[in-house]
């Protein structure tokens, strides 16, 4: 799996936009970009996934660049209950194991 | 629905003690994975079902781990003779044949974990 960078820790206001920065930029043709975050004590969640366009769900949009070397994950009106450590991840979009790196510590403060 | 579920929740066990961790994957998912968080660490992946059978088990840490799925559905994952750094929390995570709708491309559902704990 192509390995990513993220920054190690972010911080945001509720309310206002969360961007995200992802680097992957060994990923090969065939990988997705897909976003898990992990609430404490809690198992990761899916957040949204995308090959080379710009996705959006109702939790999250995901901007992917032109070459794909990088991505940003924008949570829109960030609440309290989106601190969490969020994940991004490469891989082939078949039945594949995770590889989770760090991740970013998202807090978001009142 | 439900989802899903780990059991048991919490595990105290003896160094040397063999443990049985349950998995019941969300109902209709196919593809099975187990992975385990230290403390203080990532999540380091370690077997993955297709099914029954396991085509990858690489991320097993030694032979005293094995773990097997029955009926395509629950799994149980074995640690025999634990050590203390077994200590970790262990998650499951299910995901639904791929084109299902109502799931996004092999997304991975998780469970709550087992947390393990070796003295």
């Amino acid at each position: 799996d192509a390995k990513t960078t993220q920054p190690t820790s972010m911080d945001c206001a509720e309310g206002r936009a969360a961007n995200l920065p992802c680097n992957h930029s060994t990923i090969s043709g065939n990988e997705y970009v897909y976003w898990y975050r992990q609430i404490h004590s809690q198992g990761p969640q899916y957040i949204i996934h995308g090959l080379k366009n710009n996705e959006t769900n109702e939790m999250a949009s995901l901007i992917i660049t032109e070459d794909r070397k990088s991505s940003t994950l924008i949570l829109p009106h960030a609440t309290l209950r989106d601190t969490a450590v969020y994940y991004c991840i490469v891989r082939p979009g078949s039945n594949y194991k995770l590889t989770f790196g760090k991740g970013t510590l998202l807090t978001v403060n009142p | 629905g439900a989802g899903v579920s780990q059991s048991p929740s919490n595990k105290v066990t003896e160094k040397g003690k063999d443990v049985e961790l349950r998995c019941d994957p969300i109902s209709g998912h196919t593809a099975l994975y187990w992975y385990r968080q230290s403390l203080g660490q990532g999540l380091e992946f370690l077997i993955y079902f297709q099914g029954n059978s396991a085509p990858d088990k690489s991320g097993l840490p030694s032979d005293r781990f094995s773990a097997e799925r029955t009926g395509g559905s629950v799994s149980t994952l074995t640690i025999q003779r634990t050590q203390q750094e077994d200590s970790a929390v262990y998650l499951c995570a299910s995901s639904p044949p791929p084109g299902t709708s109502g799931g996004a491309m092999n997304e991975q559902f998780f469970g709550p974990g087992t947390r393990l704990t070796v003295l």
